[in-house]
């Protein structure tokens, strides 16, 4: 079974530039999720999609932050203009399941840095 | 609300040698636990999960055992080997809320 596929895997931008991050999960998983991780901290969840309806966006910084998943397959996740501070992992995962006891699937995450 | 705080890394230790990173959590209700492992270059990865009180979960030598009364989730292993270095995280479940995840400790092992 093929797993999470993300691209690209490392991207350098300077400040005020815009990235797009993209994400194929494993097939036939409903739930989607996109992380940011930050050196020394642990994922903190950024949107998760529930087939291609938006489940939880509370923490996606509506301002510069942007993702959208048609078809409810692949998803890309956008930031415009981006920061210094937008520098970090993104991780995508995925899950049969919707909720939080049970197994998300991760990508091997997509390494951002700001110049 | 929940979270989760986890001992703070590096820890590093020599090969063969008895490991154990501490996890304690706060929570509501009764979410499931987890430990995910993040290898070098690699994605999370699930190690092991516990789903209720008492519950201890297992896989490659490594063990946690979900205590309520104690809210705790220490993950142990007798024996570590070299291939065992990376980065732990602890994390936390509920059927209606979304994972919350400790901030990683990193594991050294020397040959």
């Amino acid at each position: 079974e093929a797993g999470v596929a993300q691209s690209p895997r490392y991207k350098i931008i300077e400040k005020r530039q815009s990235v797009a991050f993209w994400c194929n999960p494993i097939s036939g998983h409903a739930t989607l999720y996109w992380y940011q991780q930050i050196l020394g901290q642990g994922p903190k969840l950024l949107i998760q999609f529930q087939n291609n309806g938006v489940v939880d966006d509370s923490q996606l910084p509506k301002d510069r932050f942007s993702a959208e998943r048609l078809k409810g397959v692949d998803s890309t996740l956008k930031i415009q203009p981006a920061k210094l501070e937008d520098s970090a992992v993104y991780l995508c995962a995925s899950s049969p399941l919707t909720g939080g006891k049970y197994e998300q699937y991760f990508g091997p995450g997509t390494r951002l840095t700001v110049t | 609300g929940n979270s989760v705080t986890q001992m703070e890394g590096p820890v590093t230790l020599s090969e063969e040698a008895f490991l154990t990173i501490n996890c304690t959590y706060t929570a509501t209700g009764y979410p499931s636990l987890f430990w995910y492992v993040q290898y070098p270059g690699e994605g999370l990865q699930l190690l092991l999960k516990a789903t209720k009180a008492d519950d201890k979960g297992s896989n490659k030598g490594f063990e946690a055992t979900y205590r309520k009364e104690t809210t705790s989730f220490h993950l142990e292993k007798g024996s570590v080997q070299v291939s065992d270095s990376a980065v732990y995280f602890c994390a936390l479940g509920g059927s209606a809320s979304k994972i919350i995840f400790g901030s990683g400790t990193r594991l050294s092992i020397r040959p």
